[in-house]
């Protein structure tokens, strides 16, 4: 069955420190490869999509991804996290010639002062 | 200039009443979707629509029924409502080319059925 992991419910990270938010997908073929985030009682925002190419994908508000393919992994990152960045994150997978999104079940990343 | 707009954003009724959710897309996508965002905040597909026709329909209830009058809308009627159909229903719309962009998400439509 085709599914996307992230095995963190909660990431803690102090503001101006580094943050990575993980995700795992098993979806046969190469799906596109996306992040949101959702902020409280708001609708899902777009932060950046892999299709093809260079391995680090950069996207919104200073996020990147990285895109490991023997691990089928697709990694959130930031180099210097803020306060106004916790929200909730969504990793999701598109399989190539499915017009549809498989999400994971999303992490709270929670940026303290 | 909302590129999806939802409405309404709140809905609360009553178990076995019909009601319905609007979505309209600006952007000219070809394809547009309902999600559901269950209590626990997992999403999951109901419906795409490609140019008015159904494409996918994941194995919700016939009390369920999208309607697309055209490209840029697509709305949700529901029949029959239950306790657990309680959930915050997001529209999307998607271009079919391989964009840069992903999906774009209506800001939800959150039904509370009493």
């Amino acid at each position: 069955a085709q599914s996307v992991a992230q095995p963190e419910d909660q990431v803690n990270v102090a503001e101006g420190n580094p943050l990575t938010v993980k995700c795992t997908y098993s979806v046969s073929g190469n799906p596109y490869l996306f992040w949101y985030v959702q902020y409280p009682n708001r609708g899902l925002q777009f932060l950046l999509k892999y299709i093809t190419g260079d391995n680090l994908v950069k996207g919104s508000y200073g996020f990147e991804a990285e895109f490991n393919k023997s691990q089928t992994s697709f990694h959130l990152k930031k180099p210097s996290a803020l306060v106004s960045d916790s929200a909730l994150y969504f990793c999701a997978v598109e399989p190539r010639g499915y017009n549809k999104l498989i999400f994971g079940a999303g992490t709270r990343l929670a940026v303290h002062p | 200039d909302t590129a999806v707009s939802q409405t309404p954003k709140y809905l609360v009724t009553q178990m076995g009443n019909d009601k319905s959710i609007k979505c309209e897309q600006n952007l000219g996508h070809d394809t547009m979707y309902w999600y559901k965002q269950d209590s626990k905040k997992f999403l999951k597909i109901m419906f795409s629509y490609n140019n008015k026709e159904l494409i996918i329909n994941e194995t919700v209830p016939n009390r369920f029924s999208p309607k697309s009058p055209d490209k840029a809308h697509l709305n949700l009627h529901i029949n029959s409502l239950e306790l657990g159909d309680s959930a915050v229903y997001f529209c999307a719309s998607s271009q079919d080319d391989s964009s840069d962009y992903g999906y774009t998400f209506g800001s939800g439509t959150r039904l509370t059925v009493v």
